[in-house]
């Protein structure tokens, strides 16, 4: 079974400040990861994904992740965040069985 | 094309009531499924179906039934409501990378 471990439940940031989100797993086999995102009142939309090849993966909206397998280790990075950013995300890992496992979220608030 | 489409948006049920969340795609994918979310929880899986016809149990399926009722459609029934199902609910399809997407919500109040 996989396991994933969001380290922080809330991260407040200045607009423009960088901000990255922590993201650990344990899997006694492969996985292919993921970030959602999910703005107030919506559903998740995908932010990025990695399931082969480089491990610094880029996403949507300016944010990247880079996967660490030595460190069991999938972290969310933006350089410079809005306030268009406030969400929370949810890191997501899946062996390919169909099921995909969710961390417990982080919130993020970017404040001007 | 609309993606993942959820009805009812939001629902209050008292304790034993029973309803039905109903959930299609137009994706055409294989794979859809049926998650709870709450407070400091994450999203955990209720059921899942992972082709038409089949359906198999995910990690909270106490208290929930399903029916996958052809490869678009796919309901989650309370058949009696309790007050620990007060959620928001979410139906997503997979496609073949790996990549679900997710409906708008549901959200459920048992009272």
């Amino acid at each position: 079974a996989q396991s994933v471990t969001q380290l922080d439940s809330q991260v407040p940031v200045f607009e423009e400040a960088p901000v990255e989100l922590r993201c650990n797993y344990s899997s006694s086999v492969s996985v292919y990861l993921f970030w959602y995102v999910q703005y107030p009142n919506q559903g998740l939309q995908l932010l990025l994904k990695y399931l082969s090849g480089s491990t610094l993966v880029k996403g949507i909206n300016g944010f990247e992740a880079e996967f660490n397998k030595s460190q069991t280790s999938f972290h969310l990075r933006k350089p410079s965040v809005h306030i268009s950013d406030t969400a929370e995300y949810f890191c997501a890992v899946t062996p390919n069985d169909y099921k995909l496992s969710f961390g417990a979220g982080t919130t993020v608030t970017v404040r001007a | 094309n609309a993606g993942v489409t959820q009805t009812p948006k939001f629902q209050v049920l008292k304790t034993g009531q029973s309803m039905t969340l109903q959930c299609a795609q137009d994706m055409n994918h294989n794979s859809m499924y049926w998650y709870r979310q709450d407070p400091g929880m994450g999203l955990r899986l209720i059921y899942y179906s992972a082709s038409e016809g089949t359906t198999d149990k995910g990690e909270v399926p106490n208290g929930y039934n399903v029916s996958r009722l052809n490869k678009r459609e796919f309901s989650l029934r309370l058949e009696s409501a309790a007050p620990s199902q007060t959620s928001v609910y979410f139906c997503a399809s997979r496609d073949l990378t790996d990549t679900q997407y997710f409906g708008p919500g549901t959200r459920l109040t048992v009272l």
